[in-house]
């Protein structure tokens, strides 16, 4: 069975610190995605990111950065110099990497970034 | 606006009574899906089709939910009888072909 786990239910942080979001998940499948998802105040889910399994390359994309690492089945994703704007939930999620399982998401770490 | 639309964004009914939730994908995305959110939880799971099959309902929460996906284009979310555990945010996605799931606003269901 496959399972996601974000440890942190909520993080505060002033703006402009960094911050790091946990992800730890379990699966059987050899090949898999994993996903980032922000969830604004507003409601709509917004995809951050796509990671194949096999693709253990860290990616960054402005001041977002994703971290994976198989070895400890674990997918963290940073904010550097936080803004009031990155505040919101975020989900990570997992899937088998055929596209014919539905994504599996974890409860969802709320970031809350003062001013 | 080519992105994942979903009616009504809100509902309101009482405990009871039927409703349904429509949603329409991106046209050119063939799979489709439907969560379901509660306060302070990340979206749990419910059915999904490609075109117009519905490959999994195991995961509805009880015999008075039900979808369907006619022509392989919309689909629709039914709930018969609902009840107070009911409310909750139904959440429609649909799956692009590199795989990422493009979520819609969600529908609000309140059942009184």
């Amino acid at each position: 069975a496959q399972k996601v786990t974000q440890a942190q239910t909520e993080i505060s942080v002033v703006e402009k610190e960094d911050v790091t979001l946990d992800c730890v998940y379990e699966t059987r499948d050899t090949t898999y995605y994993l996903f980032w998802y922000k969830q604004p105040p507003s409601g709509e889910l917004v995809f951050l990111i796509r990671r194949n399994s096999f693709d253990e390359q860290n990616e960054i994309s402005g001041r977002y950065s994703w971290n994976f690492q198989k070895s400890t089945s674990s997918f963290n994703f940073t904010i550097t110099a936080s803004q009031v704007v990155d505040s919101a939930v975020y989900f990570c999620a997992l899937s088998e990497a055929t596209g014919n399982t539905p994504l599996v998401f974890g409860k969802g770490t709320r970031l809350s970034v003062i001013a | 606006d080519t992105g994942v639309s979903q009616d009504p964004r809100h509902k309101i009914t009482k405990r009871g009574q039927n409703v349904t939730f429509r949603c329409d994908p991106i046209s050119e995305h063939n799979r489709l899906y439907w969560y379901r959110q509660t306060l302070g939880q990340g979206p749990e799971f419910l059915t999904y089709f490609q075109n117009e099959a519905q490959l999994e309902k195991s995961r509805l929460l009880s015999d008075r939910f039900s979808a369907e996906r006619p022509k392989g284009s919309f689909s629709t979310l039914e709930i018969q009888r609902t009840e107070q555990g009911d409310s909750a945010m139904y959440l429609c996605a649909s799956r692009s072909v590199t795989g990422e799931l493009f979520f819609g606003e969600g529908s609000r269901l309140t059942v009184l």
